[in-house]
């Protein structure tokens, strides 16, 4: 079984509607992260969290929040999609303390009609 | 902002031939990682380097360190179909502390049999 997984994989919704993107982990990390890819673009931080009760904006918080439910729970939220937030959205975990490496969940591809 | 700047954007080769990316800074880095991502999937880490001047392989791929620590390189002998996809280098935004990572725009690799 994948350690970091990723659900829906694929979404299509309408502009203004609230969409949520769940991330779970059975790697016991304590740091997680999401993630936006857009072609050309590559990966950029859009919310992190070293533990439950910590949660930091990325480059790119804007229009979005997070709920870091558990340890292996991590969901990002869109309070009202809009079509320019149609890209890639990765999960990342790591261990944290002294380990810069991060593992990526298989991604969610979701679309703002 | 740091900010990693990866190179060739794309490359288009025959089957067998090698291959050569780059990564470069303007910004010291402690941490190299690189990474490939699969079509449709998450990206995976290949290799990581944490010494200046560092050379690690992993099969057919080898990175390597920048001694002025402000680049990287990663090669690719005697490709195959497979090695398809985007190839990210990543390094630990400054400071480090927060163990955030900073990635490069990726380069396209596609392979031709």
């Amino acid at each position: 079984d994948a350690d970091v997984t990723q659900t829906p994989r694929n979404r299509i919704t309408k502009t203004g509607k609230r969409i949520m993107l769940e991330c779970s982990q059975t790697k016991g990390h304590d740091r997680m992260y999401w993630y936006r890819q857009d072609p050309g673009l590559g990966l950029r931080l859009i919310y992190y969290s070293f533990d439950v009760k910590d949660i930091n904006k990325g480059e790119i918080s804007d229009g979005y929040s997070v709920s870091r439910q558990a340890q292996a729970k991590f969901s990002l939220s869109l309070e009202s999609a809009i079509p320019n937030q149609t890209a890639l959205y990765f999960c990342a975990t790591s261990v944290g303390t002294g380990a810069y490496t991060q593992y990526f969940g298989p991604g969610t591809r979701l679309t703002v009609l | 902002g740091q900010q990693l700047n990866q190179s060739p954007q794309s490359m288009f080769i025959q089957e067998g031939e090698d291959v050569s990316m780059n990564c470069t800074s303007s910004s010291i880095f402690n941490t190299w990682l690189w990474y490939k991502q699969d079509p449709g999937e998450g990206p995976v880490l290949l290799i990581a380097l944490y010494k200046a001047g560092e050379l690690t392989s992993n099969g057919r791929l080898t990175a390597q360190f920048g001694i002025t620590r402000k680049d990287s390189f990663l090669n690719i002998s005697a490709s195959i179909p497979s090695d398809v996809g985007i190839y990210f280098c990543a390094g630990p935004v400054s400071g480090g502390s927060n163990y955030k990572l900073t990635f490069g725009k990726g380069t396209l690799l596609t392979v031709n049999p």
